[in-house]
């Protein structure tokens, strides 16, 4: 029972262009959302979260959107760089859960130069 | 360190053999975690220290699998009898528990097991 999906598994955009990642999940418990990026032989980095009491979080070129009635995120880059390029990886938790985080299966991103 | 360290960063070994994987988390962290990513797959969680508290074991796949933090500071998981479906990337990670809410954690580089 996967309550974090990232149903896109792979993302290409232009330099300069904006990058859309969604996320959906199930469990309505959840009440803090988190996006890591994550580059390969390395582990995932913290890029930017969001709590259910808001529905847009903002830093720099990174965006995450929250919208609980859909129970859908998104995180948007824009302008994206070809330093993006990388694994991003959605997550969700909730306080009950002891920070215990869970997972979507990652979208890979391509920003061509 | 600055930073969660994990070791080996890479491990062969034949099905069978047991393993241990180790983690050394960032100090004053209270919280350890452990994931694993299988190939193609997201990172599935383990297990989870917090503190002093019994340890959160309900992600462990199958009794084969365990795991200590001594001293509240590093932790070693240990996989026995490995098999194939073993291999992934397994991941640690730390972090500080504040009260205003949940902190992103911080993962170390992961050890890379491949069961021949």
């Amino acid at each position: 029972d996967q309550q974090v999906k990232q149903n896109s598994p792979s993302l290409s955009v232009q330099e300069g262009r904006i990058s859309i990642l969604n996320c959906d999940y199930t469990n309505s418990m959840f009440d803090y959302f988190l996006w890591y990026k994550k580059y390969p032989a390395e582990g995932p980095t913290f890029l930017i979260s969001i709590s259910s009491i808001k529905d847009k979080n903002e830093d720099g070129r990174f965006t995450v959107f929250l919208n609980k009635s859909a129970k859908h995120l998104s995180l948007h880059i824009v302008p994206s760089q070809p330093g993006d390029s990388a694994v991003y990886f959605c997550a969700a938790t909730y306080k009950a859960a002891g920070n215990k985080l869970t997972f979507g299966g990652g979208t890979r991103v391509l920003v061509k130069p | 360190g600055a930073g969660v360290s994990q070791s080996p960063s890479n491990k062969v070994t034949e099905k069978g053999k047991d393993v241990e994987l180790r983690c050394d988390p960032i100090s004053g962290h209270t919280a350890l975690y452990w994931y694993r990513q299988s190939l193609g797959q997201g990172l599935e969680f383990l297990i989870y220290f917090q503190g002093n508290s019994a340890p959160d074991k309900s992600g462990l796949p199958s009794d084969r699998f365990s795991a200590e933090r001594t001293g509240g500071s590093v932790s070693t998981l240990t996989i026995q009898r490995t098999q194939q479906e073993d291999s992934a990337v397994y991941l640690c990670a730390s972090s500080l528990i504040s009260t205003g809410g949940v902190g992103g954690y911080t993962f170390g580089s992961g050890t890379r097991l491949t069961v021949v």
